[in-house]
């Protein structure tokens, strides 16, 4: 399958901070999607990119289609505690239905 | 968003024997589900691909005859791991992708727990 590299891999701040994260290819992608993830759950679409260059928000939340349309970027503003979780991204290659995920940023925020 | 469901949720069974997860995408027809396998603390995986009324399409090291798939239904999906052993153990997630609203998305389904002893 594809390689999706996400950084940070796991990430400590403080309530209140802004969070960045991103997601990186070799390929080509069409879609990029933003997961969240809790314990024992299935993920939870957060955003969702269509076209390179898109910026889309959601809440405090806020994601970016790379022009290269090999990458994309999450932001979360003024974190808080249920923020908590694993963020996923998955991108969608031009050529199939099939979407591959990242490795995951495992996001802790201290009250 | 679109709710896809799995059931069971949580499942213990003996090595060798074989079980069967359904998925299934409860306000929206699903043209294509895909089945997630994740370890602990680790990314989810793709197995396979399934497209409605045709045979499951699955990624390389993924054995076609041990996780049999069926996709009888746009709303329906099974997983059946046959003849099951601890090293199968793992969280089984499957995902419906179909037109819901105005786009194309993907939606997942809550998870699966497996537990082989």
């Amino acid at each position: 399958g594809q390689q999706l590299n996400q950084s940070p891999q796991s990430m400590f701040i403080q309530e209140g901070e802004d969070v960045s994260m991103n997601c990186t290819s070799s390929s080509i992608f069409n879609t990029w999607l933003w997961y969240k993830q809790e314990p024992g759950e299935g993920p939870v679409l957060l955003i969702a990119l269509y076209k390179a260059g898109e910026l889309t928000s959601n809440g405090r939340l806020t994601a970016q289609f790379g022009i290269t349309r090999k990458d994309s970027f999450l932001n979360i503003s003024a974190s808080i505690p249920s923020d908590v979780g694993i963020y996923f991204c998955a991108g969608q290659l031009i050529t199939g239905n099939q979407f591959y995920f990242g490795t995951g940023t495992s996001l802790t925020v201290i009250p | 968003g679109a709710v896809v469901s799995q059931h069971p949720s949580w499942v213990i069974c003996k090595s060798g024997t074989s079980v069967k997860i359904e998925c299934r995408s409860l306000d929206f027809q699903a043209t294509t589900m895909f089945w997630y396998r994740q370890f602990p603390k680790q990314s989810l995986m793709l197995m396979a691909t399934s497209n409605e009324g045709s045979k499951a399409t699955y990624e390389q090291g993924v054995e076609k005859d041990k996780f049999l798939i069926n996709h009888a239904s746009l709303t329906l999906s099974t997983l059946t791991v046959t003849s099951a052993h601890p090293e199968d153990s793992s969280f089984y997630i499957c995902s419906a992708l179909g037109l819901y609203e105005r786009y194309n998305e993907q939606f997942f389904g809550p998870g699966t727990r497996l537990t082989v002893l």
